[in-house]
């Protein structure tokens, strides 16, 4: 089961890129990253997904190296609406996903 | 097209007694995975379901029980409620399918969740 390592919490100004970064030192070869976003008292939303080099979607970037044993999550140009946590998940669907504590991200004005 | 759909919201419950949340998945999806969230902490497994039996399962005690039903729809029980059960349980729904290598694999969805408070 691949357990995941990130920052417990990150500050950044409105309008300025965030990365947040995760490690997976043991992920498997089936394994794919996955990130969220959650909001208080509301369920995790699905922000991006990818298993090797980089992906990009409209509101985020993921960019794992070779080794697959970290991933990046980058968010362009935060917006207060952006403050929430942050998860990295890693696994396939077969398999439990472990969560973490996630990343308090905190957006100031 | 819906989205994972949890009932009820909100329920709270006399120690002791005994609870049945309801979910029902995305559209497509057939795989039911239930976690439970305790205030200020990450979601944790309970177990997966798939083809109506249960495949994986966390580290919770027998207590907790679910089933999955044709519709691919699910339930989550909770008997003997104890206060520490006091929890947001959410339910997320996948599609079982073969690893391709591809770099878009199969994502997992969540509903609002049911916020359970045992008192």
């Amino acid at each position: 089961l691949a357990k995941t390592t990130q920052p417990i919490s990150m500050d950044s100004y409105e309008g300025q890129e965030v990365n947040i970064t995760c490690s997976h030192n043991n992920i498997a070869t089936n394994d794919y990253i996955t990130w969220y976003q959650q909001f208080p008292s509301q369920g995790p939303r699905f922000i991006i997904q990818g298993y090797k080099t980089k992906v990009t979607n409209e509101v985020a970037s993921l960019f794992i190296p070779a080794d697959r044993k970290s991933s990046t999550l980058s968010l362009p140009r935060v917006s207060l609406s952006d403050t929430a946590v942050y998860y990295c998940l890693v696994g396939d669907v077969g398999n439990q996903f472990y969560f973490g504590t996630g990343t308090s991200l905190t957006v100031i004005p | 097209d819906a989205g994972v759909t949890q009932s009820p919201t909100h329920l709270i419950k006399t120690r002791g007694q005994q609870v049945t949340l309801r979910c029902s998945p995305k559209s497509g999806h057939d795989t039911v995975s239930w976690y439970q969230q305790a205030l200020g902490q990450g979601p944790q497994f309970i177990f997966q379901y798939y083809e109506e039996e249960e495949r994986q399962r966390g580290n919770f005690p027998d207590r907790f029980s679910g089933h999955q039903f044709p519709n691919y729809s699910s339930e989550l029980n909770v008997n003997a409620l104890l206060l520490g059960d006091s929890a947001l349980y959410l339910c997320a729904s996948s599609l079982e399918a073969i690893w391709q290598g591809s770099s878009s694999g199969n994502t997992i969805y969540f509903g609002e969740g049911s916020w359970l408070t045992v008192v």
